[in-house]
């Protein structure tokens, strides 16, 4: 049972350059999302999808594009890095982004890609 | 405004003492609240949450939290805290936007158990 897997989970670029961090589960969760940590401000959303083709942006979007191609899968994509972007990079998933009065929205986080932008 | 302030960055806290991280929320957003806890190089997992009837609420650990709607708090109470619970708590709502469901996080809370 892998839960969320976050590939790498170290990376270091150089400003300008382009990157994807992956995330797949392997639960059916329909709900996914990309969180950015910094230190002193929390997590905060990057994008998220409710379902394969559709996204949408969150808090802190600028920079990064997603895609929903498969239910499994959540890529993050970074055309040209810089070193605002330094941070560690949280994938998250539920089973759906409604049915809170289930739980059904308790999010599941992989362990986390760490990001240095030179 | 801020869906979710966390108003201690650091709380130190001797072994066995009781410890309160508080939290409050905007009442402009959901009343959907949610305590996460992030070990030292580890990701984020669930502590508790509250989504409806008893406004005090169990979690794992010992923990647990009460939902006040007056003063638009949820804040998380130990009585007695190890070493082990030395971590980053983050507290957490759900705001609905676009009719969809997204999890804001507060800045977070560092809890440092000393012996």
């Amino acid at each position: 049972n892998a839960g969320v897997t976050q590939t790498p989970k170290f990376q270091v670029l150089k400003t300008g350059q382009s990157m994807t961090l992956q995330c797949a589960q392997d639960m059916n969760h329909e709900y996914m999302s990309w969180y950015r940590q910094d230190p002193g401000m929390g997590l905060r959303l990057i994008h998220y999808s409710v379902g394969a083709g559709i996204t949408d942006q969150g808090e802190v979007p600028n920079g990064y594009n997603v895609s929903r191609s498969t239910t499994e899968d959540f890529p993050l994509r970074l055309l040209s890095a810089a070193p605002s972007q330094t941070s560690v990079y949280f994938c998250a998933s539920s089973l759906t982004s409604g049915g809170y009065r289930s739980g059904a929205n308790v999010l599941t986080f992989g362990a986390g890609s760490r990001l240095t932008v030179l | 405004a801020q869906s979710v302030t966390q108003l201690d960055s650091q709380v130190p806290v001797f072994e066995e003492a009781p410890v309160e991280l508080r939290c409050n929320y905007s009442s402009s957003v959901s009343v959907y609240l949610f305590w996460y806890v992030q070990y030292p190089n580890q990701g984020l997992q669930l502590l508790l949450k509250y989504l409806s009837g008893s406004t005090l609420v169990k979690g794992i650990n010992g923990f647990e939290a009460e939902f006040n709607k007056s003063q638009t708090s949820f804040h998380l109470r130990k009585p007695s805290v190890h070493i082990s619970d030395t971590a980053e708590y983050f507290c957490a709502v759900i705001l609905v936007s676009g009719g969809y469901n997204k999890l804001i996080f507060g800045a977070g809370t560092r809890l440092a158990v000393h012996p």
